[in-house]
């Protein structure tokens, strides 16, 4: 069972190129989500899907677009790369379960892409 | 005033040691609270999740206080292998926005 797996690992872009990070999982999980991780700053989130079809912007949605290509991927595009784009970005998914005040959203994360656009 | 707030510490301990983290959040209407484990240069993990009444798991104990809006991480008997950092993280009531504070770092020394 692989989890949640992201390609490329490692990318290095100049400014103005654009690219698109992947992310597939196998869990069968509804809810999936874009974060990148700059140093102290904790995992922002970029964009979110709750489920297939919809897509919704996180808290920093800004230089970025996504699609939800179906239930198992999740990518995020670059279209002009800009040198403030570069840090590590986190792909993870998740199924709530409880209800209510009990519901857990346990998110489960890819191992990472670390970008730098130069 | 950041959503989650952590120390970022780093905090050094010995082999043995009792060690505990705290975190505080913004958001009186936070629903859900986690404690995941992130090691260098790797992805995020779920250590535990904390629950009102407070839980625990092997040696490590999780507490809220919804009063005071903050949460807790208790490490007792601390191995090496339990240097990382950790970060604490926060849900709201019914939708998606999940916020993460930034970490605090623990090194456990020999």
């Amino acid at each position: 069972n692989a989890g949640v797996t992201q390609t490329p690992k490692f990318q290095v872009l100049k400014t103005g190129q654009s690219m698109t990070l992947q992310c597939a999982q196998d869990m069968n999980h509804n809810s999936m989500y874009w974060y990148r991780q700059d140093p102290g700053m904790g995992l922002r989130l970029i964009y979110y899907s709750a489920s297939e079809g919809t897509t919704d912007k996180g808290e920093v949605p800004n230089g970025y677009n996504v699609s939800r290509l179906n239930k198992r991927e999740f990518s995020l595009r670059l279209e002009s790369a800009a040198p403030s784009q570069t840090s590590v970005y986190f792909c993870a998914s998740s199924e709530a379960t409880g209800h209510g005040v009990t519901a857990k959203n346990i998110q489960y994360f890819g191992a990472g892409t670390r970008l730098s656009v130069l | 005033r950041k959503e989650v707030e952590q120390d970022p510490g780093p905090f050094n301990v010995p082999e043995g040691a009792t060690v505990a983290f705290n975190c505080t959040y913004s958001n009186s209407a936070s629903q859900s609270f986690f404690w995941y484990r992130q090691d260098c240069r790797k992805e995020p993990k779920l250590l535990m999740s904390v629950y009102s009444s407070g839980n625990e798991d092997g040696r490590f104990t999780a507490q809220l206080n919804r009063a005071s809006q903050y949460i807790s991480l208790l490490i007792r008997d601390s191995k090496l292998s339990d240097s990382a950092t950790y970060l604490c993280v926060v849900k709201d009531t019914g939708g998606f926005k999940t916020i993460f504070g930034a970490g605090t770092r623990l090194f456990v020394k020999a």
